[in-house]
């Protein structure tokens, strides 16, 4: 069982829906939860970074955790075009600079 | 965010050659860099740990002979793919963090090895 597991997609939702993705994982150590979107030939860029369990609002994007279940989600309201992208969920264990362990990425595809 | 830069953002070389990519950390200091390979349609693979005035520590199965790291001041680190083959042709992305528990990525460097 991979340390973490995040469908691939592609996901095609139109433009102005609520998209919902995920991660589940098996490491019951993890505590830091990240979120990256990643366009086409760039960099991963951060979105939202959690601690533990609970919510996270930032604009039109909302971060998950759930420990008990070890499943994390990524809410994005209104969807727009340009959310159209790789969505990367990574995670690591302590703080400081520890290492990220990264889901494969799920491709959104927003359409107008 | 922090900003993190890398150059080149693209190169092409011939197979034997040498090629060494950069990452800086533009507003903050980095005592720690990280470097990632991603093919296509895959997920980053860290491939090691930058520790500025100190060896790198590479991940299982990373030729350390082949990936150069060279962690020289706290903003820059240096990547050297050596005697460079075609397999060796990804996309090479560097991260550092400002803050204990987020790092910012580059925007990746496009190894292409003829």
């Amino acid at each position: 069982q991979k340390e973490v597991e995040q469908d691939p997609g592609p996901l095609s939702v139109p433009e102005g829906a609520i998209v919902s993705l995920n991660c589940t994982y098996s490491n019951s150590a993890f505590q830091y939860f990240m979120w990256y979107r990643q366009y086409s030939r760039k960099g991963p860029e951060l979105l939202m970074y959690t601690y533990s369990s609970g919510n996270k609002e930032d604009g039109r994007f909302t971060a998950q955790v759930d420990k008990s279940s070890k499943y994390i989600s990524l809410f994005i309201r209104d969807s727009q075009p340009s959310d159209s992208a790789t969505y990367l969920c990574a995670m690591t264990r302590f703080s400081g600079y520890s290492t990220l362990t990264f889901g494969k990425g799920t491709m959104l595809l927003v359409s107008p | 965010g922090a900003v993190v830069s890398q150059h080149p953002s693209w190169v092409i070389c011939k197979s034997g050659t040498s090629v060494k990519i950069e990452c800086r950390s533009l507003d903050f200091q980095a005592t720690t860099m990280f470097w990632y390979r991603q093919f296509p349609k895959q997920s980053l693979m860290l491939m090691a740990t930058s520790n500025e005035g100190s060896k790198a520590t590479y991940e299982q199965g990373v030729e350390k002979d082949k990936f150069l790291i060279n962690h020289a001041s706290l903003t820059l680190s240096t990547l050297t793919v050596t005697s460079a083959h075609p397999e060796d042709s990804s996309f090479y992305i560097c991260s550092a963090g400002p803050a204990r528990e987020t790092q910012y990525f580059g925007p990746g460097t496009r190894l292409l090895v003829l």
